[in-house]
Parts: structure tokens; C-alpha cells; sequence
């Protein structure tokens, strides 16, 4: 699993866009790039997936370098039900487990 | 609700007795994941199953625990002679498991509480 490196935390206003930064210098060419999220006291929940194209689903979007050694989420208009830990997450692609790191925890103010 | 199912999602116990998770999968999906989150941490692996066999199980499985998924649809978790650091959140998630990608799709947790 490649390692990956997130801020712990940032702040957004409610409506505005937010930007999650994710560094994985160290992935391989067939590893996917994963965001999941934990709103407080629930399970994690999927946000998207990438390899080398930008992905968009009507949660959010997805942009990755070209040289694939960082990405950033995206979530086009922030609400307060966004507040939650974000986890960038470059999982094995023969077994698919998870490794979450600290995250970032996210707080969508008013 | 075909979402992933777990029970019970609460359980207190005191230490030194035995308790059992169950967790219910998405129907058909055929790959399915054990983690166990404490206070503050991200949730971290336990085990892996592919229908019903064992494929994976982290250095975090001590002998005390042990997981099944015998027909491979639901599966269990059991603790024997529970510890307070066993005090934890338990996640049961599960994926299609076929082609490339494997977006896991996780249930609500079984909250354990050794006393």
C-alpha cells in the first residue's frame, strides 16, 4: 500500500467549494487512489476512486496529477453535513484492505 | 435498506467473557473486511474474507479472536476473554470483489464496551 500524507485539518464555509489535498509520492502505476469519509459516530463511507484520469460523481470530484504522486478531492458546495474525516487511501490491489491514516478532519462552518 | 447490516451495534461486557459480532454483507458481494477503530484513531484491519475463505488476517488478531464467514454471505467475529483494550468500535465492510477497483461499503459498527 502506498503511503499517503494528508494536512489534519482544514476549515471550509458552508457553500463554498473544498479542496482536500492528498500526496502519494509513492504509489505504483496500477494502484487506485481511494477517498472514503466518517462523519462522527458512523461507519466510513465511499466517496470516489481514480488511476489517472479526474472522476466526478454527484458527491464530488476528483482531480489527480499527471505524475499520479498527489490528488485532491473536491466538494463543489460545502454543507454543514460535509463536516466529517476524509481519508485519502491508495489500498492493495490484490486484497483491497484498507490502511487509513489520521485523515483530515474537515469542518464546514456556517 | 440493502446496506450493510451489523449486530448488535451496542454490546457492554465484563471482562473475561466471550462476545460475538455478526455482520450481514450486501447481498452478492462476495468480499468481506473486519476493521476495529479506537478513540480518536482511523479504523484499522482485522481480516479479510473472499466467499467464505479466510485470506488475510492482521498481526492485530491475536488468539483470542476469530472470525468466520461459513457459507460465505453473513459472518462472525468472536472475542474470548475479553480485555479492556478490546474496547472498541467494530466495522464490518464489504465489496463486489470482481474487476480492478473494490469500493468497500461499510456498516455502522458494533460498539464494544469491556468493563
Amino acid at each position: 500500500d502506498a503511503k499517503t500524507t494528508q494536512p489534519p485539518s482544514m476549515d471550509c464555509a458552508e457553500g463554498r467549494a473544498a479542496n482536500l489535498p492528498c500526496n502519494h509520492s509513492t504509489i505504483s502505476g496500477n494502484e487506485y487512489v481511494y477517498w472514503y469519509r466518517q462523519i462522527h459516530s458512523q461507519g466510513p463511507q465511499y466517496i470516489i476512486h481514480g488511476l489517472k484520469n479526474n472522476e466526478t460523481n454527484e458527491m464530488a470530484s476528483l482531480i489527480i496529477t499527471e505524475d499520479r504522486k498527489s490528488s485532491t478531492l473536491i466538494l463543489p458546495h460545502a454543507t454543514l453535513r460535509d463536516t466529517a474525516v476524509y481519508y485519502c487511501i491508495a489500498p492493495s490491489s490484490n486484497t483491497g484492505k484498507l490502511i487509513f491514516g489520521q485523515g483530515t478532519t474537515l469542518q464546514v462552518k456556517p | 435498506d440493502t446496506g450493510v447490516s451489523q449486530n448488535p451495534r451496542h454490546k457492554i461486557t465484563k471482562r473475561g467473557q466471550n462476545v460475538t459480532f455478526r455482520c450481514d454483507p450486501i447481498s452478492e458481494h462476495n468480499r468481506l473486511y473486519w476493521y476495529r477503530q479506537t478513540l480518536g484513531q482511523g479504523p484499522e484491519f482485522l481480516t479479510y474474507f473472499q466467499n467464505e475463505a479466510q485470506l488475510e488476517k492482521s498481526r492485530l488478531l491475536s488468539d483470542r479472536f476469530s472470525a468466520e464467514r461459513p457459507k460465505g454471505s453473513f459472518s462472525t467475529l468472536e472475542i474470548q476473554r475479553t480485555e479492556q483494550g478490546d474496547s472498541a468500535m467494530y466495522l464490518c465492510a464489504s465489496s463486489e470483489g470482481a474487476g480492478e477497483t473494490y469500493e468497500q461499503y461499510f456498516g455502522p459498527g458494533t460498539r464494544l464496551t469491556v468493563t
